[in-house]
């Protein structure tokens, strides 16, 4: 069975404060993938990044980066120097087959 | 901006009514998935439409059934409304390839069953 653990139920940090949203996951799958995605209040999901199996390589994008370990079956998530319009909750997913398995979200909140 | 596009984006029904939801995937896309969010989780994969036919399924009872057309939009039908049924539907729609590609979600449909 395929499962996410986002253990961080809501974070709150002070604008410019870095901050790691934490993403454990289970699998027997050998192939998989994982993804972040982003939901504003707006409430439409926006896709951060998608990383297969086969691929540990750690990924920054600007503010934000990513560690993929598969020894321990984490994909964790660092927003460096937030901002107040990072502000959402952040979902980490994991898929295997079309079988797309969301974690319970973690709520970000940057005050100024 | 996703390009995918959903309708309504609220809805209120009462219990054992039917409701369809429609979803406008991103153009050139074959793949169009369907998730239910309720309050505070995180989504719940409903089931995926390839080419018109079900390619997939999560834990949802027959009540819930879908149509894939071919212009690539979809629909989402919920017969026999329960009040547990009451969340956000979002639609997600992809390129397969026979990899899983990204998927891109609408702003979703906010459906109240009273």
């Amino acid at each position: 069975a395929q499962k996410v653990t986002q253990a961080q139920t809501e974070i709150s940090v002070v604008e410019k404060e870095d901050v790691t949203l934490d993403c454990v996951y289970e699998t027997r799958d050998t192939t998989y993938y994982l993804f972040w995605y982003k939901q504003p209040p707006s409430g439409e999901l926006v896709f951060l990044i998608r990383r297969n199996s086969f691929d540990e390589q750690n990924e920054i994008s600007g503010r934000y980066s990513w560690n993929f370990q598969k020894s321990t079956s984490s994909f964790n998530f660092t927003i460096t120097a937030s901002q107040v319009v990072d502000s959402a909750v952040y979902f980490c997913a994991l898929s295997h087959n079309n079988d797309m398995r969301f974690g319970a979200g973690t709520r970000l909140t940057v005050k100024p | 901006e996703t390009g995918v596009t959903q309708s309504p984006t609220h809805l209120i029904k009462t219990r054992g009514q039917q409701v369809t939801l429609r979803c406008s995937s991103q153009s050139g896309h074959n793949t169009v998935s369907w998730y239910q969010q309720a309050l505070g989780q995180g989504p719940q994969f409903i089931f995926q439409y390839y080419r018109e036919e079900e390619n997939g399924r999560g834990n949802f009872p027959p009540r819930f059934s879908g149509l894939q057309f071919p212009n690539y939009s979809s629909e989402l039908n919920v017969n026999a409304l329960e009040l547990d049924d009451s969340a956000l539907y979002l639609c997600a729609s992809s390129f397969w390839t026979g990899y899983q590609e990204t998927q891109y979600f609408g702003p979703g449909t906010r459906l109240l069953v009273l």
